[in-house]
């Protein structure tokens, strides 16, 4: 079942402007995971920060996640047209029998104008 | 990494045939998982294809209609069974990363239509 909420379901920005994801979840997790997706095809990994984890960088994404409040955020600095996409969050519960099964916030669609 | 080759990339069906996809990894693996993505949707877990044993579906998924077959560690398919239009979706395949906090992996996805 669907337990992640993201908002903005939409986002619209100018190129060069940051663009900020929030992805919120319901279970205790061993790491969420962001992902994305161009024009319905497959998902491509950004990065994952784990539970004991407050902070991330890679590149130009930073992603924060805050387990007491079971939410996460992802912040795209710099964004270029080839942003554009879906980004989903992704949470890996925690407990051994969840190994490699995610369950997948609703996702916000990023359109990054020229 | 594992890199996942699926097919077909898309299909057009009609209503009450069958569509099998198939993934192919580059690696043994010991589950795969199926997720379907509705349009406009998030993915959804359909089931975990456990080489050996039979599939584990998720609620709201029934063998009859989504049969899967494992025959082996690097590759697997998924049936959608008496298709009608409300299966129009993208299925995609994935395994897991190597252990607990890595990244899964995801095949392209297969684009479903049925009319």
């Amino acid at each position: 079942s669907q337990q992640g909420e993201e908002d903005p379901q939409a986002l619209s920005i100018q190129e060069g402007e940051n663009a900020t994801m929030n992805c919120s979840y319901k279970t205790s997790i061993n790491n969420l995971q962001w992902y994305r997706q161009n024009s319905g095809r497959g998902l491509v990994h950004l990065i994952l920060i784990r539970s004991n984890e407050r902070e991330k960088h890679s590149g130009r994404l930073r992603v924060t996640l805050d387990t007491s409040k079971k939410s996460s955020s992802l912040l795209i600095t710099a964004s270029r047209a080839a942003d554009t996409a879906s980004y989903f969050c992704a949470t890996q519960r925690a407990g051994g029998t969840s190994y490699g099964k995610l369950t997948f916030g609703q996702g916000t669609i990023l359109t990054v104008h020229p | 990494s594992a890199v996942i080759s699926q097919k077909p990339s898309r299909d057009i069906c009609q209503r009450g045939t069958s569509l099998t996809i198939q993934c192919q990894v580059d690696s043994q693996v010991t589950m795969m998982f199926w997720y379907r993505q509705q349009p406009g949707q998030s993915l959804t877990l359909i089931a975990t294809a456990n080489q050996g044993s039979e599939a584990t579906y998720e609620s709201g998924f029934v063998i009859d209609k989504f049969p899967i077959s494992r025959p082996n560690l690097t590759f697997s398919t998924l049936t959608v069974s008496n298709m009608s239009p409300e299966d129009s979706s993208i299925y995609l395949c994935s395994v897991p990363g190597i252990h607990m906090n890595t990244e899964a992996f995801f095949g392209q996805g297969t684009r479903l239509t049925v009319v």
